[in-house]
């Protein structure tokens, strides 16, 4: 079993639509927890941490729940630009500095 | 620009040959990784430093694999006697060790065996 897991979609939709990203780890160890977003042909970018209380950043909102060890990104009122593939990254914490990611999900955000 | 640099950006190699790619991340951040990526996969973790203690490797980094980061500043990757399944992004990224979650990435290293 991965230790992340992510649907690699494509999720096709339509500019303005409202989309869900879902995402589980299996180490319960793990302690931080984010999603990077990656560009076509680019380099991965932090977009945002997962926090339990859960985190809005704009149009973005990112939820994690640990008893299920789930996370989530949802994306509101979606630009073109938000067209990318959005990785889930989990890490361990303390010595344990590598991040380890999902294969990603790739969204397509059409006019 | 103070990013993450990489050098070369892309390397075409024949099996069995030896490769070495270079990394120099931002200036301040005593963390540095290194990554391989490869299509519809997101990036798996090889080995880090902490300035220029290896810390960490992965099982992944078979011993073809060696990496160093002699003067707690750049580091390099090499691969020796390279397969064909080695075809891949290396990527590099570095951090703060107090912030390590936030990495950042360079360009990448793209590298095809022949």
């Amino acid at each position: 079993r991965k230790e992340v897991e992510q649907d690699p979609g494509p999720f096709n939709v339509p500019e303005g639509a409202t989309v869900a990203f879902n995402c589980t780890y299996s180490n319960s160890a793990s302690q931080s927890f984010f999603w990077y977003r990656q560009d076509c042909r680019k380099e991965p970018k932090l977009l945002m941490s997962v926090y339990s209380s859960g985190n809005e950043d704009g149009r973005f909102t990112a939820q994690l729940n640990r008893a299920s060890q789930y996370i989530s990104l949802l994306i509101r009122d979606s630009k073109l630009s938000d067209s990318a593939t959005y990785l889930c990254v989990v890490n361990y914490g303390g010595s344990q500095g590598n991040l380890i990611f999902g294969k990603g999900t790739k969204l397509s955000v059409k006019p | 620009d103070t990013g993450v640099s990489q050098d070369p950006r892309h390397k075409i190699t024949k099996r069995g040959q030896n490769v070495t790619f270079r990394c120099d991340p931002i200036s301040e951040h005593n963390r540095l990784y290194w990554y391989r990526q490869t299509l519809g996969q997101g990036p798996e973790f090889l080995t880090y430093f902490q300035n220029e203690a290896q810390l960490e490797k992965s099982r992944l980094l078979s011993d073809r694999f060696s990496a160093e980061r002699p003067k707690g500043s750049f580091s390099t990757l090499e691969i020796q006697r390279t397969e064909q399944g080695d075809s891949a992004m290396y990527l590099c990224a570095s951090s703060l060790v107090e912030s390590s979650y936030e990495q950042y990435f360079g360009p990448g290293t793209r590298l095809t065996v022949t």
